[in-house]
């Protein structure tokens, strides 16, 4: 099984729908979490960090659920520049604390 | 600022060659590492470093060298390249690896180097 795990996608959503992914990780002592967006053929960027509590960022919000060992990206009123694919990156002290990535779900949002 | 720059873009090597990927940063972080990046799979750690004369290993560090002998600078080398070194490679850095999930913890990406390797 994959440490992290993402839905490839692609989500093709109408331009102001509400899409939201999820991100399963298996390693329970997983102590940080990231979303990262990378454009097509571009290096990836930080999108928004996820607390425990749940992090909001104008549009976007992060879950965390630790119980079922998950997080999720949802994305509100969504915009034609949405379209990227968005990475799931989760860090644990058993790997040093270096970060593990997923291979990311693709989002296409149509006008 | 820069940020992280990372030469060349792009690169063809014959089955056996050998290459330097550059690296340079100006932001002043502690923390630096290489990925490489394939279809269908989410980024592999190659190499990282946590300062300047400190390297150590990734997930998938056979085949490749790295040397940090200031704190801009995190050349990677390909040894001997090999059809299966064929892929995207980012250099990246940041102040903190990914301990606490702060704001220290953000990866800073170069633009990427495509490999292709004949």
């Amino acid at each position: 099984r994959k440490e992290v795990e993402q839905d490839p996608g692609p989500f093709n959503v109408p331009e102001g729908a509400t899409v939201a992914f999820n991100c399963t990780y298996s390693n329970s002592a997983s102590q940080s979490f990231f979303w990262y967006r990378q454009d097509c053929r571009k290096e990836p960027k930080l999108l928004m960090s996820v607390y425990s509590s749940g992090n909001e960022d104008g549009r976007f919000t992060a879950q965390l659920n630790r119980a079922s060992q998950y997080i999720s990206l949802l994305i509100r009123d969504s915009k034609l520049s949405d379209s990227a694919t968005y990475l799931c990156v989760v860090s644990t002290p058993d790997s040093n604390y270096q970060l593990i990535w997923g291979a990311g779900t693709k989002l296409i949002i149509k006008p | 600022n820069a940020g992280v720059t990372q030469t060349p873009k792009f690169q063809v090597l014959k089955t056996g060659q050998s290459m330097t990927l550059q690296c340079a940063q100006d932001m002043n972080h502690e923390y630096m590492s290489w990925y490489r990046q394939d279809p269908g799979m989410g980024l592999r750690l190659i190499h990282y470093s946590v300062g300047a004369g400190i390297t150590d290993q990734g997930e998938v560090p056979n085949g490749y060298n790295v040397s940090r002998s200031t704190t801009e600078d995190f050349p990677l080398r390909l040894l001997s390249a090999a059809p299966s070194q064929t892929s995207v490679y980012f250099c990246a850095s940041s102040y903190t690896p990914g301990l606490a999930g702060g704001p220290g913890d953000t990866q800073y990406f170069g633009p990427g180097t495509r490999l292709t390797v004949l």
